[in-house]
């Protein structure tokens, strides 16, 4: 199994609180993925990154930032939790990005209250 | 933009049914496409993946073919078990997306003894 741990894996927070998700690899890939996901919705990406300190926004960036300082951690914050933001959160990470396979971690539920 | 639509769930099927889960794409240019599966309580695995036109991707009994006349990359298997039991995911890594995936909505695979 790929070395992807999330952390927190729970969490229930309120609403307005701000939150930070922490993805930790031991892989050394290069790409970082963060992804919600919803029923009905399949997995969405949020963020990702291609290097240190290198970000771009998927398809439902609104509401999240993330950091990557080092290789192996990537962060998501919510900067003010909403109850629509209630969620599965995944990681994932790969070597070269283009067509490449991901591997995902164990995801993170998030309930906003 | 770019989209992945599988059929709805859930399926429910007795051992040692066939199992066919449909899923077509929209894209510009040449994807790669995958299958992915999450067993329940866990994060996805991959299953199984094409990178070209009339590739097979096959892995654990199951098959996809890359059809691109059809836009089409189904997934099938000969005879499932009750540990086949999972959500199965259709995604689509763009050719110029820096390797996202982009995700169906996920079929839920129910077997029965």
């Amino acid at each position: 199994d790929a070395g992807i741990t999330q952390s927190p894996r729970h969490k229930v927070t309120e609403t307005g609180t701000p939150v930070t998700l922490r993805c930790h690899q031991t892989e050394n890939h290069r790409y970082m993925y963060w992804y919600r996901q919803d029923p009905g919705h399949g997995l969405r990406l949020i963020h990702y990154s291609y290097g240190v300190k290198d970000t771009d926004k998927g398809e439902v960036s609104d509401g999240y930032s993330v950091s990557r300082s080092k290789t192996e951690d990537f962060l998501l914050t919510l900067e003010s939790a909403t109850s629509s933001q209630t969620s599965v959160y995944f990681c994932a990470i790969s070597q070269k990005g283009l067509a490449e396979t991901q591997y995902f971690g164990p995801g993170t539920r998030l309930l906003v209250l | 933009g770019d989209s992945v639509t599988q059929m709805e769930g859930p399926v429910t099927l007795s051992e040692e049914a066939f199992l066919t889960i449909n899923c077509t794409y929209t894209a510009t240019g040449y994807p790669s496409l995958f299958w992915y599966v999450q067993y329940p309580g866990e994060g996805l695995q991959l299953l199984l993946k094409a990178t070209k036109a009339d590739d097979k991707g096959s892995n654990k009994g199951f098959e996809a073919t890359y059809r691109k006349e059809t836009t089409s990359f189904h997934l099938e298997k000969g005879s499932v078990q009750v540990s086949d039991s999972a959500v199965y995911f259709c995604a689509l890594s763009a050719y110029n997306q820096g390797g996202k995936l982009i995700f169906g909505q996920g079929t839920e695979l129910s077997v029965k003894p």
